[in-house]
């Protein structure tokens, strides 16, 4: 299957600082990316939707200034934490996709926030 | 999106096949049914889906009730590596890549 990569895979910071997070797919082009959320012992919660060229389209109670999306190529999608604090301490997984494929998954990221 | 119903848990034996059954009784004619995996601390993994024929692949195969209300994933000989959350899922084409998990199935394969 396709290839979607996310760096980093693990993340510590402090509170009150902002944290990106990169969400590229490999070998395809994908016209749209997923971010999703999950805590531990629960299932994936989709935070947002963004389409190359366009602003993000945010799941009800995500918070689009906190959670900032920018798709700026066909292969590369971003997910900015602002000023975290320890409870966005979670699993952050993207997925990507094009009219032509399934959705494929990153490996996630692990963020922590002391 | 059509609401699904998968057992909390099951186990399987190693070696032996792993049913893991999907209701998905308010699935609409245009809705696949598609599965994933998740193994501990890793991003879902694509396995299969299907509209109404089954299907197999190298990973599973996919049986979907005429009715199109419930399916089987198969995993015909389960291993260790097996072991994680399957989630079972109904989309639509129009709604391209946006995938809506419920809580799964957690399997369990015990040497």
């Amino acid at each position: 299957g396709a290839v979607v990569s996310q760096h980093p895979s693990w993340v510590i910071c402090k509170s009150g600082t902002s944290v990106k997070i990169e969400c590229r797919s490999l070998d395809f082009q994908a016209t749209t990316m997923f971010w999703y959320r999950q805590f531990p012992k629960q299932s994936l919660m989709l935070m947002a939707t963004s389409n190359e060229g366009s602003k993000a389209t945010y799941e009800q109670g995500v918070e689009k200034d906190k959670f900032l999306i920018n798709h700026a190529s066909l292969t590369l999608s971003t997910l900015t934490v602002t000023s975290a604090h320890p409870e966005d301490s979670s699993f952050y997984i993207c997925s990507a996709t094009n009219v032509d494929t399934e959705a494929f998954f990153g490996q996630g990221t692990r963020l922590t926030v002391v | 999106d059509a609401k699904t119903t998968q057992p909390t848990s099951m186990d399987c034996a190693e070696g032996r096949a792993a049913n893991l059954p999907c209701n998905h009784s308010t699935i609409s004619g245009n809705e696949y049914v598609y599965w994933y995996r998740q193994i501990h601390s890793q991003g879902p993994q694509y396995i299969i889906h299907g509209l109404k024929n089954n299907e197999t692949n190298e990973m599973a195969s996919l049986i979907i009730t005429e009715d199109r209300k419930s399916s089987t994933l198969i995993l015909p000989h389960a291993t260790l590596r097996d072991t994680a959350v399957y989630y079972c899922i109904p989309h639509g084409s129009s709604n391209t890549g946006k995938l809506i998990f419920g809580q799964g199935t957690t399997l369990q394969v015990k040497p």
